[in-house]
């Protein structure tokens, strides 16, 4: 089993809908992140959250928000999806140092 | 401000040595993380240089020289499946460390 696990892996939403992508890992790590990739764009930093009290905002935090239910559990949340939120979507872990992360497979996400 | 620069393409032949350079702009800049990717695939870690010089890690090497915000990957007897992207991180290190990712620099290796 992957220690980084993303739900769903693929999803299609419509414009101005809801959706959440969770993210939970085994690694037992505090240090949890949300990047988003585009092509050309490398990965930006959404949000990231160093424990379960602590919530941070990214380089491109609009339009998103986070929830950290546990230690092992990170979720993105689109509370209103638009079209240029089309993306890939990657969940990460890390060790206190944070020099070395761990991402999950990956959720593709389109919105028509 | 952050950046960190890296050319978007490079092509090489299998067998090959390849060095694909990251140069940065970035206060407070502690180290460089290299991380691989494979099409649609996830990122993985490949090394990470805290101090300046070379680290080596069999077929991959990597460089930092923080006087020179520079820094490069260097993949050595090229092989079909080194075909990636590939990037650079840097962080600045502390209780609020976080990685900043380049832009990428997809490698293509050629038979």
């Amino acid at each position: 089993d992957a220690d980084v696990t993303q739900t769903p892996r693929n999803r299609i939403t419509k414009t101005g809908k809801r959706i959440m992508l969770e993210c939970s890992q085994t690694k037992g790590h505090d240090r949890m992140y949300w990047y988003r990739q585009d092509p050309g764009l490398g990965l930006r930093l959404i949000y990231y959250s160093f424990d379960v009290k602590d919530i941070n905002k990214g380089e491109i935090s609009d339009g998103y928000s986070v929830s950290r239910q546990a230690q092992a559990k990170f979720s993105l949340s689109l509370e209103s999806a638009i079209p240029n939120q089309t993306a890939l979507y990657f969940c990460a872990t890390s060790d206190l140092r944070g020099n070395t992360i761990y991402f999950g497979e990956g959720s593709w996400l389109t919105v028509v | 401000g952050q950046s960190l620069e890296q050319p978007s393409e490079v092509t090489a032949v299998e067998g090959a040595i390849v060095q694909i350079n990251c140069t940065y702009q970035t206060s407070g800049f502690y180290g460089l993380s290299w991380y691989q990717q494979h099409d649609g695939g996830a990122p993985t870690f490949l090394s990470y240089n805290a101090l300046d010089g070379l680290e080596e890690t069999g077929r991959f090497s990597s460089f930092l020289s923080r006087s020179d915000s520079y820094g490069y990957l260097l993949l050595q007897e090229l092989q079909m499946k080194d075909s990636a992207s590939y990037f650079c991180a840097g962080s600045r290190g502390g209780a609020t460390n976080k990685l900043i990712f380049g832009t990428g620099t997809l490698l293509a290796v050629q038979p």
